[in-house]
């Protein structure tokens, strides 16, 4: 089974907002309510951002927010700081696999 | 404090077998789904296999299925992955993972993770 597709790298400046896409299938992305964002820096373990397309788990900071439409999930930093220069995950339940993580995204803070 | 240790992983040969570990402290593991998550170096993220609480479900990638096998003890707190017939392919960071769902059921969301073991695979 394909990863889930998110683009490489996206930028952006402190302050702006950015937003990382997540496309996959009515039988992942498009079908499920669990669609989960991950936050990792280089050498260290994921950290969960996003549950259930638009849930945060407390301590995460407002800033990160989920949405979805149709068969692509988005994850929106709002407010960019130096600290969010990180790689993020997208991962979904589907029909066939309890979790499918994404191609992942370098966000680059200009 | 929550918290997530693997052990186990290191070089083996092609072909071979390995046994990862995690121990589990801070919460009542018992609860818990449990996954393994691995990172093959400069690489994403690929979900490797999952538990239920009381071991009745069981899931796996279809690139590990009949050569990896997750466990659990919860009397002891752990998870394990037996992995056999192991391939170049497999040489990867390997991640304990807990689903946050606890006792309503799996969430398919990773709320604690260890800290990783590495496994290299020589061909």
């Amino acid at each position: 089974q394909s990863a889930l597709t998110q683009p490489a790298s996206v930028s952006g400046s402190p302050g702006q907002s950015i937003t990382i896409s997540c496309t996959g299938t009515s039988s992942d992305v498009g079908g499920y309510d669990y669609v989960s964002w991950y936050q990792q820096y280089p050498g260290k373990a994921p950290r969960l951002m996003i549950y259930d397309v638009n849930s945060r788990p407390s301590g995460v900071s407002n800033r990160f927010s989920g949405s979805r439409s149709g068969n692509t999930a988005s994850l929106t930093i709002s407010g960019l700081q130096a600290e969010d220069e990180a790689d993020y995950y997208c991962c979904s339940y589907t029909s066939s696999s309890p979790s499918l993580f994404g191609t992942g995204t370098k966000v680059t803070v200009l | 404090e929550v918290h997530l240790v693997e052990s186990g992983g290191g070089l083996v040969r092609a072909g071979g077998s390995l046994r990862l570990s995690c121990a589990a402290s801070g919460f009542t593991f018992s609860t818990y789904s449990m996954n393994w998550v691995r990172q093959a170096p400069g690489k994403g993220l690929e979900w490797v296999s999952s538990v239920s609480r009381s071991s009745d479900y069981i899931y796996y990638a279809s690139s590990m299925k009949g050569r990896f096998t997750i466990s659990r003890d919860n009397a002891k707190n752990s998870l394990y992955l037996q992995m056999n017939s192991l391939r170049a392919e497999d040489t990867a960071v390997y991640y304990c993972a807990r689903d946050r769902g606890g006792i309503v059921g799996a969430t398919y969301a990773f709320d604690i993770w260890g800290q990783g073991t590495m496994v290299t695979v020589s061909s």
